[in-house]
């Protein structure tokens, strides 16, 4: 039973455009929310956060947005660039086990910025 | 760079084999997590220690166990291994043990199970 989807596994938006990916969850415990981003043969490196007591976070190019009664969250990127070409996975965690439940995940969208 | 180192970055072995996947944090960093990334399940939580102590557990295999030594190294014992197991092997670090603490990668290992 999978409590963090990605639905689309893959994204391909033009330079300088907006990227907008998406992120479903399942599970009401769930009260962080974080975007990491990966390149090949690298591990996932931290994007963006966003607390549930917000619905909207931005930091730069980077907007997180949160609908909590939809359960759904988007990482907005403006304008995208070639370096951010990568599979960006969305993460979620709750307060359930005193906060050490480790990270939940979906499985990633691979985005393609074409130039 | 993200501070955190995993070895080895490759490993190849046969079914029923076991081996050792080991972990060093970051600096400072008094928590480590395992993840699993296999190609149809995506990033699975395997197991957190937090200054030597387990402190979670995920969707870890009784086949697998974990340790935190004193020097807050970290190593990842897969035994008994099935064809299933071949995926790639995260470890990552944080400063508390929450959850909420940013969490940092090291670059995998890639198991392959023959």
């Amino acid at each position: 039973d999978q409590q963090v989807k990605q639905n689309s596994p893959s994204l391909s938006v033009q330079e300088g455009r907006i990227s907008i990916l998406n992120c479903d969850y399942t599970n009401s415990m769930f009260d962080y929310f974080l975007w990491y981003k990966k390149y090949p043969a690298e591990g996932p490196t931290f994007l963006i956060s966003i607390s549930s007591i917000k619905d909207k976070n931005e930091d730069g190019r980077f907007t997180v947005f949160l609908n909590k009664s939809a359960k759904h969250l988007s990482l907005h990127i403006v304008p995208s660039q070639p370096g951010d070409s990568a599979v960006y996975f969305c993460a979620a965690t709750g307060s359930s086990g005193g906060g050490a439940d480790g990270l939940t995940f979906g499985k990633g969208t691979h985005l393609i910025i074409q130039p | 760079d993200s501070g955190v180192t995993q070895t080895p970055k490759h490993l190849i072995t046969a079914t029923g084999q076991r081996v050792t996947l080991r972990c060093s944090p970051r600096s400072g960093d008094l928590s480590v997590y395992w993840y699993q990334q296999s190609l149809d399940q995506g990033l699975q939580f395997l197991i957190q220690y937090y200054n030597g102590e387990e402190r979670a557990k995920g969707n870890i295999l009784e086949r697998f166990s974990a340790q935190q030594f004193p020097d807050l190294h970290s190593e990842l014992n897969l035994s008994s291994l099935e064809l299933g197991d071949s995926a790639l092997y995260f470890c990552a670090s944080s400063k508390g043990g929450s959850s909420y603490n940013e969490q940092f990668f090291g670059p995998g290992t890639r198991l392959t199970v023959l």
